[in-house]
């Protein structure tokens, strides 16, 4: 079944605008990472939040994790044209392998100039 | 540059064919991944090996065969596949079992087209 689940599917937005895009998702878990992918091109890490954080923040970039509701969120700050990406969210089962990762279908953010 | 590099980065085959991916991390990491990735589709975990030990095979039909001769080299062996079966093939490696929490680091992909 479908772990991380990301919405919305796709968000375009002006340069310098925030851009928030939600990942929810099934089972508990130990950490949920977010990950972006420019097209055609291989993931790249962005966050890792653990279960037991709530708020993390790297740069531009701020993640929450609400493990009642079992959501996150990913938050960019004055968005740039060299945002534009997929953004996926990933989860690993807390009651599986420690080293096995379940993507969403991901966000496609489009920054306009 | 993750650290992770795939070879061909495109690939256009037939279907009677036989080729390989292959993919090796310069990072000192103990695991390796294959993923599968279609269009409007979540990424498909394949195959996982530790410590170049298979721990993972996702029901992954037989025409994939999976190699790792060591913990730096990863291939993907392909024979007879379908068209159903072109997409970006993606493989990643993270320094399992060094705790609870698991950052993997992908290589830029390979495009297989499947005539």
């Amino acid at each position: 079944s479908q772990q991380g689940e990301e919405d919305p599917q796709a968000l375009s937005i002006q340069e310098g605008e925030n851009a928030t895009m939600n990942c929810s998702y099934k089972t508990s878990i130990n950490n949920l990472q977010w990950y972006r992918q420019n097209s055609g091109r291989g993931l790249v890490h962005l966050i890792l939040i653990r279960s037991n954080e709530r708020e993390k923040h790297s740069g531009r970039l701020r993640v929450t994790l609400d493990t009642s509701k079992k959501s996150s969120s990913l938050l960019i700050t004055a968005s740039r044209a060299a945002d534009t990406a997929s953004y996926f969210c990933a989860t690993d089962d807390s009651g599986g392998s420690n080293y096995k990762l379940t993507f969403g279908k991901g966000t496609l953010l489009t920054v306009n100039p | 540059e993750t650290g992770v590099t795939q070879t061909p980065r495109h690939l256009v085959m037939g279907m009677t064919n036989k080729k390989s991916l292959k993919c090796e991390q310069h990072l000192g990491h103990n695991a390796m991944y294959w993923y599968k990735q279609s269009a409007k589709k979540p990424l498909e975990l394949m195959f996982v090996y530790n410590f170049k030990e298979q721990t993972e095979n996702n029901s992954v039909p037989s025409r994939f065969s999976p190699e790792c001769p060591n913990s730096s080299h990863l291939f993907l062996h392909l024979h007879t596949l379908q068209p159903e079966d072109s997409a970006l093939y993606l493989c990643a490696s993270s320094p399992a079992g060094t705790g609870n929490y698991n950052e993997q680091f992908f290589g830029p992909g390979t495009r297989l087209t499947v005539l």
